[in-house]
Parts: C-alpha cells; structure tokens; sequence
C-alpha cells in the first residue's frame, strides 16, 4: 500500500535556527497537505500543495512540492519557540479512498530559547 | 469557517463499560468523517471512514464490533468504544471535510483513559 516517509523524526534547534522536514510517497501524489500538531493539541491545517513544483510559503514557512509530485518539504526559516510541535505531511490514500489521507510520521520540533 | 468540535475532551471510565464520543461540523456540512487513534509521539492511526446515512469503513484491523460508529446526520458522527479495556486508552481524534478533494478539519480530540 502507500506510504508516506517523513524525516526527521525529532529535531531540537536554538531559536533563530532554521529547521526543515523533508516528506516522500511511495505513489505521486494529487496534493500534498501539511498540519501542525502543537503539544497536546489537535492537528491544524496548514496547507495544501497541488502543482508540480509548486512553492507556497507563509511568513517564514516555505513548502515546497517535488517536480515528480512523490515529495515534499517544509522549511522555517528562524525558528521561533512558538514554531514547537509536530509537523505532519499527508497525501491522499489513493484509489477509492474517498478523502483519506495517509499521514508521515510526523516531525517533532523542539525549540531552545 | 470549518470548525470541528469533538465531546467529550476527556474522559476516565473502569474497564468493561463503553463510552461514547461525539465529534460535530459546527459550520458545514460534513459529507465525510474520519475517526483517528493517537498514541504518543506517534502519527495519526485512521481508524475508519464515516460517511452520512451509511456504514462505516473500517480500516484493517480495527474491531467494527468495538469500536461503534454511527453517522446521524451531516453534522455528526459518533465513536462509541464498547467494553472499554486499559489498552483502549488513547487519544481519538475526529476529522471532516466537506468534499472528497477538501483538507481535513480536525476536532480538538478527546483523550480515553480506561483505568
């Protein structure tokens, strides 16, 4: 079945370090989707990327989508202690899925003051 | 727009009784919902796939017997784990999305503990 890799797992940065997480699909992808889990808290909706080498960002976080549509990346740029939680990719499961979203693993950022 | 609530935001039960959990669109309609279990520092574990008027879609090896969804209306779904036992315990996780093609809104969770 698909499978969506996420690296890395942990990440501890000092505040105004940059940090990125790189997502890979075992299948090409329709769009890819990230979501911030802050600890504790549920996932929230970043964004959704939908074109071949399509490159959105918000403020100091720049997502990018692979030409082939099987990878991602999520890139902040000086991290602040409010940028903690798990960074999650997900892309559709495929097939006659109906919405599902299979999830990576998640990135753990820590951030040190 | 797009806000999912989830009831309750916690709950402590003895093992053997069944709880149930509500997760609610309160300003779409939601014509799928999705039923997650979260252990910690781990991913998001789909459980199964709710859609209105319909039987759920459990993903392999979830317990339909167990683990009870029912799909009332456009607005709500809920989970109702059965027979509860300690390894129930758990972070579960409501999504919705008003169309295949949508992201995913997630409820704020409620967090099982079977003592």
């Amino acid at each position: 079945g698909q499978q969506v890799m996420q690296i890395p797992q942990y990440q501890h940065v000092q505040e105004g370090e940059d940090f990125t997480t790189y997502c890979n699909s075992s299948t090409t992808l329709s769009n890819i989707q990230w979501y911030k889990q802050r600890p504790g808290g549920h996932p929230v909706f970043l964004i959704q990327l939908v074109k071949s080498g399509e490159v959105k960002k918000q403020k100091r976080l720049t997502f990018q989508f692979g030409e082939a549509k099987k990878n991602s990346s999520l890139h902040i740029t000086a991290t602040q202690t409010t940028d903690v939680g798990t960074y999650f990719c997900a892309g559709p499961a495929g097939g006659t899925s109906y919405g599902k979203l299979t999830f990576g693993q998640g990135t753990i950022l820590t951030v040190h003051p | 727009g797009a806000v999912v609530s989830q009831h309750p935001s916690w709950v402590i039960c003895k093992s053997g009784t069944s709880v149930k959990i509500e997760c609610r669109s309160l300003d779409f309609q939601a014509t799928t919902m999705f039923w997650y279990r979260q252990f910690p520092k781990q991913s998001l574990m789909l459980m199964a796939t709710s859609n209105e008027g319909s039987k759920a879609t459990y993903e392999q090896g979830v317990e339909k017997d167990k683990f009870l969804i029912n799909h009332a209306s456009l607005t709500l779904s809920t989970l109702t784990v059965t027979s509860a036992h300690p390894e129930d315990s758990s972070f579960y996780i409501c999504s919705a999305t008003k169309s295949v093609i949508e992201t995913q809104y997630f409820g704020p969770g409620t967090r099982l503990l079977v003592l």
